[in-house]
């Protein structure tokens, strides 16, 4: 178990509402990484993080910003959702090997 | 930037031999990794490989070419369990994956 858990776990908003994912982990990894699935798409890079206040962007960043103000935490914030921003979304964190080690899961739906 | 191209689907038999190829174009490369995502579950890491060369783990083996850019992931003894999707995935500080390849596994 990579202690990495994700929430909320399922979430139904509106067009136009702000929504914020929560990536909590308990392993003290440096790298984190936020990605969305999609039918047809696989994983998408959003943003990553190399380290407290340190992110960059990924493949697919427009219309998402990060926040990480301490090492377990890794937030993911839609300013103001979109229909398109429906998707599972998947939060990581990176070992010293390289590995990925993904939460559950966080299905958004924005109505 | 970077892209992998790997299929969309394959289809093999229970028992039979896979092999699911990956092409890679990057800006930036440390290795290839593969990973096994069961529907409704999340992404697990299967392989990962930094040099030229054959890496096996039990029943799956994965196989990295630099110069040619690709690599591929060999599943021997299939069984049906197996049937899941699996991603390729580029490795620098970006953690990129291909589309996946979905295995349907025929009795």
């Amino acid at each position: 178990d990579a202690g990495i858990t994700q929430s909320p776990r399922h979430k139904v908003t509106e067009t136009g509402t702000p929504v914020t994912l929560r990536c909590h982990q308990t392993e003290n990894h440096r790298y984190m990484y936020w990605y969305r699935q999609d039918p047809g798409h696989g994983l998408r890079l959003i943003h990553y993080s190399y380290g407290v206040k340190d992110t960059d962007k990924g493949e697919v960043s427009d219309g998402y910003s990060v926040s990480r103000s301490k090492t377990e935490d890794f937030l993911l914030t839609l300013e103001s959702a979109t229909s398109s921003q429906t998707s599972v979304y998947f939060c990581a964190i990176r070992t010293d090997t390289g590995e990925l080690f993904f939460g559950e899961g966080s299905r958004l739906t924005v109505l | 930037g970077q892209s992998l191209e790997q299929p969309s689907e394959v289809t093999a038999v229970e028992g039979a031999i896979v092999q699911i190829n990956c092409t890679y174009q990057t800006s930036g490369f440390y290795g290839l990794s593969w990973y096994q995502q069961h529907d409704g579950g999340a992404p697990t890491f299967l392989s990962y490989n930094g040099l030229d060369g054959l890496e096996e783990t039990g029943r799956f083996s994965s196989f990295l070419s630099r110069s040619d850019s690709y690599g591929y992931l060999l599943l021997q003894e299939l069984q049906m369990k197996d049937s899941a999707s699996y991603f390729c995935a580029v490795r620098d500080d970006k953690i990129i994956f291909g589309k996946g390849t979905r295995l349907h596994i025929l009795p």
